[in-house]
């Protein structure tokens, strides 16, 4: 099962708005409603933002947000803050009954 | 609320086994619809998922990994464990163990802090 592919990097300015896409086949994204996503900061463990490709944990701000469609997710997120700094993981379900997560997304806010 | 920690050696040598448990607070591991995984993320590299224990004692692998892993329940220590036999550097990771928020593999909350494992002679 191959990574879903996520651009390496991606920057915002401060109070806009950004989006990381995360693309997959049919075998996985295509097929589910399984997306979640993970922001994990330097040396801290990931931290899950969105699961079931839309629903925020309790906690998550509702600044974050996520959609689908087709074989592509996306993470939206508005207003953007200095701490938003940090790599983001999407992952998926997929048809073989196992996870795929994608390569990453460093967000720089400048 | 449920805290996970991970626990085990930092150095193994190559060919040998790798043990790692994960001790589970604010809750019990063996009740409830409750999957209990382990992911690895090599350094400075993406995650990787390794499997999980579903709290009934099933389990399920990472076809890539499946040859070479077990994770066990000890449900008198509230405890789950990964054994990586035949380890190579390939393996020098951070663990991390986690639990799902829902149901099977659809989002990991909360996630033990990780630990780091070298493998080296």
């Amino acid at each position: 099962q191959s990574a879903l592919t996520q651009p390496a990097s991606v920057t915002g300015s401060p109070g806009q708005s950004t989006t990381i896409s995360c693309s997959g086949t049919s075998s996985d994204i295509g097929s589910y409603h399984y997306v979640s996503w993970y922001q994990q900061q330097p040396g801290k463990a990931p931290k899950l933002m969105i699961y079931d490709v839309s629903k925020r944990p309790s906690g998550v701000s509702n600044r974050f947000s996520g959609s689908k469609s087709g074989n592509t997710a996306s993470l939206t997120i508005s207003g953007l803050q200095a701490e938003d700094e940090a790599d983001y993981y999407c992952s998926s379900y997929t048809s073989s009954s196992t996870l795929v997560f994608g390569g990453g997304t460093k967000l720089t806010v400048l | 609320q449920v805290q996970l920690q991970e626990s085990g050696p930092g150095l193994v040598k190559p060919s040998q086994t790798l043990s790692l448990t994960c001790t589970v607070s604010g809750g019990s591991i063996s009740s409830g619809v409750n999957y209990w995984n382990w992911i690895r993320q090599h350094p400075g590299k993406g995650l990787e998922w390794i499997g999980y224990i579903y709290s009934s004692g099933s389990t399920y692998y990472n076809p890539s990994l499946k040859s070479r892993v077990s994770i066990s329940l000890d449900t008198s220590e509230n405890q789950f464990s990964l054994r990586l036999s035949s380890v190579t550097a390939a393996d020098t990771a951070v663990y991390y163990c986690a639990k799902d928020l829902t149901y099977s593999l659809r989002g990991f909350d909360p996630w033990g802090q990780g630990t780091l494992v070298t493998v080296s002679s």
